[in-house]
């Protein structure tokens, strides 16, 4: 079965860093960009940057460029989202999203984390 | 960035009930457009990518329509199951971006 299992929720105090996490299984890490998503308290969904495991391809919304660090090790078939300062803006849920290429382009996000929940206090 | 908007915000409808829900793009995409549906405390689940592909196990009674810069969400038949919020994804380019979403709930 494909899925993406990520880490469990996180409280942290503003000014302190953070660094939550994404495993992929049943299938090919390095085939697939892999991304993630907020979404903050009652609000709608916001795509953060995508990465392509293996080829050092990252794109960052520009709203997120600076605040936040995506990564991967394809020897444990984990992506990561980190952040070197939180803010309590930073609080909501973040989800990993393994992004479909076919020929042309993405065609959307086919498999979703259960998602993450950051609480950041002040 | 291109932006995303979706029509109505919400709508509240019966089970039998037909529903529409619109998305328009600030400029064309093609048909790179995914919809998806999202419950209270649940990841988004993929619906329709590239504007009309139903994914495999989505009943037929939603479908997907539209090209360039307006597209079009269907549920034929509104079933209980299908009560949430539904959101569409631009994957033209970068950075996608997301309409603000359509809460389906019960009349």
């Amino acid at each position: 079965e494909v899925q993406l299992v990520q880490s469990g929720a996180e409280v942290q105090k503003s000014g302190e860093s953070l660094k939550i996490s994404c495993r992929g299984s049943g299938y090919t890490f390095t085939n697939y960009w892999i991304g993630w998503v907020r979404q903050m308290p009652g609000k709608g969904l916001e795509w953060m940057g995508i990465l392509y495991p293996g080829h050092s391809d990252i794109r960052y919304n520009p709203s997120f460029q600076g605040q936040v660090t995506i990564s991967a090790d394809e020897s444990f078939s984990t992506a990561y989202l980190q952040w070197r300062s939180l803010r309590a803006s930073d609080t909501g849920v973040y989800y990993c999203a393994r992004h479909v290429m076919v020929p042309g382009g993405f065609s959307g996000v086919d498999v979703w984390g259960q998602g993450t929940t950051v609480t950041v206090s002040s | 960035d291109i932006q995303m908007t979706q029509s109505p915000s919400s709508v509240s409808a019966s089970v039998g009930d037909r529903v529409t829900i619109s998305c328009r793009a600030s400029r064309a995409i093609g048909s790179w457009l995914a919809w998806y549906q999202q419950k209270p405390g649940k990841a988004p689940k993929l619906l329709i990518s590239t504007a009309s592909s139903l994914q495999s196990g989505v009943p037929s009674r939603i479908s997907g329509s539209g090209s360039g810069t307006h597209f079009t969400l269907t549920i034929s038949s509104l079933q209980p199951e299908d009560f949430a919020t539904y959101y569409c994804h631009q994957t033209n380019s970068f950075p996608f971006t997301f309409g603000p979403g359509t809460k389906v709930h019960i009349k």
